[in-house]
């Protein structure tokens, strides 16, 4: 079965540092979706790309905040400086042409200290 | 904007017997309402959705009702087994939005014992 992949699993920085995820989504999937999820709460979106452009950013912290999605496959999620109140699971999913479910990936777990 | 609703928030149920999980959406033109279950550690999985133009959907012990004018949709599960524990997340697409976007609930932890 198809899986949406995502590394890495855990990642420990300190305040201030960068930090940064990946994303592979399904193969052929053009929607990719990069949400955050802080626990005990649902996943809240940052950022939907279509293809290599984003389409909704609007709930991205743009100042310390960056996506990509250079090539229209993959995607980076970067964070900069991260701060104590990031820590939170980081899920990317994707989305078929003319499918309405998305497949999350297992996800990056982020603790700031 | 589209604001949902889950309620409860935690629900413990005896192996057995049913779980209904409830959720109300604010967005008269959402069309599309997905279920996902999410373990511990993992991401969330799809496991059942809905399109407006129905109003039940079956798949084994999971089934899904929606209620389009009252706007609110539910999860029931039937004969629960201990693998059922996890929490469960439902959503809705934004209707304006043509990039399939959704808003989750905040969803419920299931616990079946034994």
């Amino acid at each position: 079965e198809a899986e949406v992949a995502q590394s890495p699993r855990y990642k420990i920085t300190e305040k201030s540092q960068a930090v940064a995820f990946w994303c592979d989504p399904i193969s052929g999937h053009a929607t990719l979706y990069w949400y955050r999820q802080i626990l005990g709460q649902g996943p809240e979106l940052l950022v939907q790309f279509q293809d290599e452009s984003v389409v909704d950013d609007s709930q991205l912290p743009k100042d310390r905040f960056s996506a990509e999605r250079l090539k229209g496959v993959d995607s980076t999620l970067k964070i900069q400086p991260a701060e104590l109140g990031d820590s939170a699971m980081y899920l990317c999913a994707s989305r078929g042409q003319g499918q309405h479910g998305y497949t999350f990936g297992s996800g990056t777990r982020l603790t700031v200290v | 904007g589209e604001n949902v609703e889950q309620h409860p928030s935690t629900l413990s149920v005896q192996e057995g017997d049913s779980a209904v999980i409830k959720c109300t959406y604010s967005d008269s033109a959402s069309n599309y309402f997905p279920w996902y279950k999410q373990e511990l550690g993992k991401g969330p999985q799809l496991i059942i959705d809905i399109r407006s133009n129905v109003g039940e959907k079956k798949d084994q012990r999971i089934a899904v009702t929606l209620n389009k004018t009252a706007k609110h949709f539910s999860l029931h599960i039937t004969e629960t087994q201990p693998e059922d524990s996890a929490v469960y997340f439902c959503a809705a697409n934004l209707g304006t939005d043509s990039w399939g976007k959704l808003q989750f609930g905040a969803g419920t932890q299931v616990v079946v014992t034994p």
